[in-house]
């Protein structure tokens, strides 16, 4: 199984902060990596595929980057909306499998 | 619109059998490249994928559970049903289905039913 590290395990920042999230994988997975966002009692909600290609309806000041083993998710400007957990998920090879999370709280 | 639904008990006993059904709309499971699959997220941990179910009825498992696991879907109901057996107090979750959306042949997850919580306790 490919495992998936991310850090910070959490993260305080103030609304306007730049954030940014590492992904890292156990072996290459090229370019098949998503970001997931999750609030509390909802169900994951997919933010970015392909390491860089944006959902439809997910706000610009959301990117991502990398490839093999090592990516990132940036938070431009962080938004009230925006304070919640974030999950990568490798899709290069079954089993699939998803970071332990990383969770933005407010400053 | 795609929209997803999970149902099924919300307490099971050890050692019992879990079956939850996915009630779906917006798509169909017998359209070329389309999948539905599995996932549950314990109280306060990370989420861990369990089944995948495609169109043409290819089925692939979580190694670690495919044991216990089984994946199977009614085209004409719109429905896929995961059971699992022998369930245990570490298997008490929030368990997630999802449509699967494939890119370059690569699979993500962007429409999510809500999501339901399964309690294992004697």
């Amino acid at each position: 199984d490919i495992q998936m590290t991310q850090s910070p395990s959490s993260v305080s920042a103030s609304v306007g902060d730049r954030v940014t999230i590492t992904c890292r994988a156990s072996q290459g997975i090229n370019r098949w990596l998503a970001w997931y966002q999750q609030k509390p009692g909802k169900a994951p909600n997919l933010l970015i595929y392909d390491v860089s290609s944006l959902q439809s309806g997910v706000p610009s000041r959301f990117s991502g980057s990398g490839s093999g083993t090592s990516f990132t998710l940036t938070i431009s400007s962080l938004q009230p909306e925006d304070f919640a957990t974030y999950y990568c998920q490798q899709a290069n090879s079954f089993p699939l499998t998803f970071g332990g999370g990383t969770k933005v709280e407010i400053k | 619109q795609i929209t997803l639904k999970e149902s099924g008990p919300t307490l099971v006993k050890p050692t019992q059998t879990l079956t939850l059904t996915c009630t779906f709309s917006g798509f169909s499971l017998s359209t070329s490249g389309v999948a539905v699959d599995w996932i549950r997220q314990p109280p306060g941990k990370a989420l861990e994928w369990l089944a995948l179910i495609y169109w043409d009825d290819d089925k692939r498992y979580n190694p670690s559970l495919k044991s216990r696991l089984t994946i199977t879907k009614d085209t004409s109901k719109n429905q896929v049903v995961l059971t699992m057996t022998n369930m245990d107090p570490v298997d008490t979750a929030t368990y997630y289905c999802a449509h699967v959306f494939c890119s370059g042949g690569r699979c993500y997850f962007d429409y999510w039913g809500q999501g339901t919580l399964v309690t294992v306790s004697s």
